[in-house]
């Protein structure tokens, strides 16, 4: 079975603080990507990679940045967290970019205080 | 991307079929069904997918009408543990997944 993780289930920052959200998974997927989840707003696409180095914006990809240095890891990285930036955090992979199988991390829960 | 209609919650008896309907009168020819679940505080789980043909797997049942309008999830036993919110979601064969608010489905001993 494919298993993504995520390094927290649950994460308290300051405002201003630069976080670090990881996700690695180990099933040699081409395709990594990472949602937010919040209610009444379902889950939306910040950032997706389809290769190591590659990466493409997603729906809300604004005080969001990523990084792929290695194909089962990709990172998500809040340079300087604000209060609206609390949420459910969601890591998946999938085998190929043609299909929309995605295997989702367990999430990571952002408070910004 | 086609959007979907769900009922917003159904219940459920232990050890009996779940029969979740699902809507996309706008879907186009490229575009397939797909069925993803999310257990309380857990991220979602993919279940099946299909594009024309009724199609199993370990999970569950989709059953796709001929004129692909609509389609509907059958868990063939639920148990307790597929206590979950429901997925039905169109797309065509990318990566954008759009999750709507799903169908609450609560399984009952």
């Amino acid at each position: 079975d494919v298993k993504v993780t995520q390094s927290s289930r649950y994460l308290v920052k300051r405002t201003g603080e630069k976080v670090f959200l990881e996700c690695v998974q180990d099933m040699d997927h081409e395709n990594m990507f990472w949602y937010r989840q919040d209610p009444g707003l379902g889950l939306r696409l910040i950032y997706f990679s389809y290769d190591v180095k590659m990466k493409e914006k997603g729906d809300i990809p604004e005080g969001y940045s990523v990084s792929r240095e290695k194909k089962e890891r990709f990172s998500l990285i809040l340079e300087s967290a604000s209060t609206n930036q609390t949420s459910m955090y969601l890591c998946a992979s999938s085998a190929r970019l043609a299909g929309n199988e995605q295997f989702f991390g367990p999430g990571t829960r952002l408070t910004v205080l | 991307d086609a959007k979907t209609t769900q009922p917003t919650s159904m219940d459920c008896a232990e050890g009996r079929a779940a029969n979740l309907p699902c809507n996309h009168s706008t879907i186009s020819g490229n575009e397939y069904v797909y069925w993803y679940r999310q257990i309380h505080s857990q991220g979602p789980q993919y279940i099946i997918h299909g594009l024309k043909n009724n199609e199993t797997n370990e999970m569950a049942s989709l059953i796709i009408t001929e004129d692909r309008k609509s389609s509907t999830l059958i868990l063939p036993h639920a148990t307790l543990r597929d206590t979950a919110v429901y997925y039905c979601i169109v797309g065509s064969n990318d990566y954008k997944l759009s999750f709507g608010a799903g169908t609450t489905v609560t399984v009952r001993a």
